[in-house]
């Protein structure tokens, strides 16, 4: 079946360093591909997607790029924040369900 | 515009308990639905899922059941709560099949099965 694989956290970074958290999808055929966000206690938040092949989301200051050859959708951001701290989740939608990464914390420091 | 409602927002339990956790949504028609769970300190596990009335399906075998007995409400049951039930459970809505269809999610319900 589908599925997603996402870096293990907790990813710990000073405010203003450079983020990355890998993101790599197994599906039958080309499925959508997107990052959610979850601040604590509350639900799920899309934050960018992506529907085809070379594709890249963007959303406040993050971004991913659809890599087909990996089913690759890394999420990178330049700069980062204390309020990014947050639960990321990658995700993606095949035929039938959505299928989601187990989530990376990324806890930012000032 | 859509909408989707989940509640209680929190939920104290005792072993051996009955669950019910509803969620709605509005605004659209036919939706896919979900009720994922997040334990402490894991991932996103979907438990369920349904694409029109009365048509479940169900991705772990568990000590829950789904029903959906109107075309947007999806509701979440147990006979009797197990102190692994705990977690954070969340419903969530889609557009349908496809390939371009992000997932809308509700606030989510805090249980604690004691």
């Amino acid at each position: 079946g589908d599925s997603v694989t996402q870096m293990e956290g907790p990813v710990t970074l000073s405010e203003e360093a450079f983020l990355t958290i890998n993101c790599t999808y197994t599906a039958t055929g080309y499925p959508s591909l997107f990052w959610y966000v979850q601040y604590p206690g509350e639900g799920l938040q899309l934050l960018l997607k992506a529907t085809k092949a070379d594709d890249k989301g963007s959303n406040k200051g993050f971004e991913a790029t659809y890599r087909k050859e990996t089913t690759s959708f890394h999420l990178e951001k330049g700069s980062v924040q204390v309020s990014d701290s947050a639960v990321y989740f990658c995700g993606g939608s095949g035929y039938s369900t959505l299928t989601f990464g187990k989530g990376t914390m990324l806890l930012v420091s000032p | 515009s859509q909408t989707i409602h989940q509640w209680p927002a929190t939920l104290v339990q005792p072993v051996g308990s009955p669950l019910s956790l509803e969620c709605t949504v509005e605004g659209t028609s036919n939706p896919n639905l979900y009720w994922y769970r997040q334990a402490a300190g894991r991932g996103l596990q979907l438990l369920f899922y349904s694409v029109g009335i009365g048509q479940i399906s169900s991705e772990v075998p568990q000590n829950l059941s789904a029903s959906r007995p109107q075309d947007r409400q999806f509701i979440l049951s147990s006979k009797k709560l197990l102190l692994s039930d705990s977690g954070f459970y969340l419903c969530a809505w889609s557009y349908g099949y496809g390939r371009d269809t992000e997932a809308f999610f509700g606030q989510g319900t805090r249980l604690t099965v004691v």
